[in-house]
């Protein structure tokens, strides 16, 4: 069983600031997703990664396969950021299933 | 495309009750799988689907069944409610693109069992 860590469970940030959630996972894959997750809401997939960087609006998403860890960044952070950031392996070449991290909650304030 | 689809959005369950939820998907998607999602705990797979006709267990299989009949369905059965079962349910489905699985989630069934 991969076995995922974030940090940090819980993020609180001013707006405009810097964010980053990291991820560390046991078991080499070849995929990961990141996802969001608002507060009662349902969950939308940010990022599918298999190596090296990417990069949507203000979110950028890393990945070190040969380290078993990734990072989620958040540049100039706003309100509407604040929710629950998931890291998932998995989901890549012979391995489609996911196994979850608990997630970060991040809230951000005005 | 209406994407994953999942009733009821709310249910309230007496112990021993049994019902089904519903997960509908449009994209015709191969992977279809169910997970519950608890406080403190990340998202654990119940069970999932790499096909019609294929069902295989996930994490937490106890105390809930599933089929496949068509592409699109993917119905969670509890047989029996236990209120160790209230939780949010989330059906998801994935296709392979060069081999890389893009995941689509459901809005999520909130059940209760009392």
């Amino acid at each position: 069983k991969n076995e995922v860590e974030q940090s940090p469970q819980n993020l609180t940030a001013q707006e405009g600031e810097f964010i980053t959630i990291n991820c560390s996972y046991s078991v080499g894959i070849s995929a990961l997703h990141w996802l969001q997750q608002h507060p009662g809401g349902g969950i939308v997939s940010l990022f599918m990664l298999s190596s090296g960087k990417k990069k949507h609006g203000r979110l950028i998403a890393t990945i070190n396969i040969q380290e078993k860890h990734s990072s989620l960044h958040i540049t100039a952070s706003h309100p509407r950021d604040s929710a629950v950031y998931i890291c998932a392996p998995g989901g890549g070449g012979s391995n489609y299933k996911l196994t979850f991290g608990k997630g970060t909650l991040l809230t951000v304030n005005p | 495309n209406a994407g994953v689809t999942q009733t009821p959005k709310f249910q309230v369950l007496k112990t021993g009750q049994s019902m089904t939820l519903q997960c509908a998907q449009d994209m015709n998607h191969e992977y279809m799988s169910w997970y519950r999602q608890d406080p403190g705990m990340g998202l654990r797979l119940i069970h999932y689907s790499v096909g019609a006709g294929i069902t295989d267990q996930g994490e937490v299989p106890n105390g809930y069944n599933v089929s496949r009949s068509t592409t699109e369905d993917f119905p969670l059965r509890l047989l029996s409610a236990a209120p160790s079962q209230t939780s949010v349910y989330f059906c998801a489905s994935s296709y392979s693109l060069t081999g890389q699985y893009e995941q689509y989630f459901g809005p999520g069934t909130r059940l209760t069992v009392t």
